[in-house]
């Protein structure tokens, strides 16, 4: 059970380029998260999904997008990185038949755009 | 705009020290998380508070939720170097199906 994994751990882009950020959860969890983290900001929430093929905005959606084909998958895309994108992104997941919404984090993608 | 405030934002304290950190958030809300962060790892789920009252601990750490204040605590009791890191307190709201953080609390524990 390897809970939430992200892909890649570690990424440098330049501007202008394009990427794709791979979440997988093997939890069978219905909701999936992207946040990004900033020194002295905490987490900010990107996009969200509640299910297999539903997205919704979050905090901080400008400039990215996001997909979510497979129940376990939940990609986060961006398509023209900006140095303002350079962050560390994190992606949750949590159960959605409970009264609560306790997430399980990934282990993090460094990104940085120079 | 729903915000969360932590207090202190930093914390340095000696080992075998008593301290607490509040968490105060501007909207009703019956249910608050804890996590803790280690530096350049993940987000670790420590409590998870469902309603008005309620108190949780583990180890060293307990944390309560005043929800007619808008306020929890994650009070440390004989600090010990192991308990450095960042903690996150996070709310959700009806029907928003997410959490909001706060900014976070780098707490240092000196031997």
């Amino acid at each position: 059970n390897a809970g939430v994994t992200q892909t890649p751990k570690f990424r440098v882009l330049k501007t202008g380029q394009s990427m794709t950020l791979l979440c997988a959860q093997d939890m069978n969890h219905e909701y999936m998260y992207w946040y990004r983290q900033d020194p002295g900001m905490g987490l900010r929430l990107i996009h969200y999904s509640v299910g297999e093929g539903t997205t919704a905005k979050g905090e901080v959606p400008d400039g990215y997008n996001v997909s979510r084909l497979k129940k376990q998958n939940f990609l986060l895309g961006l398509e023209s990185a900006a140095p303002s994108q350079t962050s560390v992104y994190f992606c949750a997941s949590s159960y959605s038949d409970r009264d609560y919404y306790e997430q399980y984090f990934g282990p993090g993608t460094r990104l940085t755009v120079t | 705009e729903l915000k969360v405030e932590q207090n202190p934002l930093f914390l340095s304290m000696q080992e075998g020290k008593n301290y607490t950190i509040y968490c105060n958030y501007s909207t009703t809300s019956d249910r608050l998380y804890w996590y803790r962060q280690d530096p350049g790892k993940s987000l670790e789920s420590l409590f998870v508070l469902l309603s008005n009252g309620a108190v949780k601990q583990e180890g060293r750490l307990m944390a309560s939720l005043d929800t007619k204040a808008r306020l929890s605590t994650l009070h440390i009791t004989a600090a010990v170097h192991d308990l450095s890191a960042t903690y996150f307190c996070a709310v959700d709201i009806s029907g928003a199906n997410n959490l909001f953080f706060g900014t976070g609390t780098r707490l240092t524990v000196i031997p």
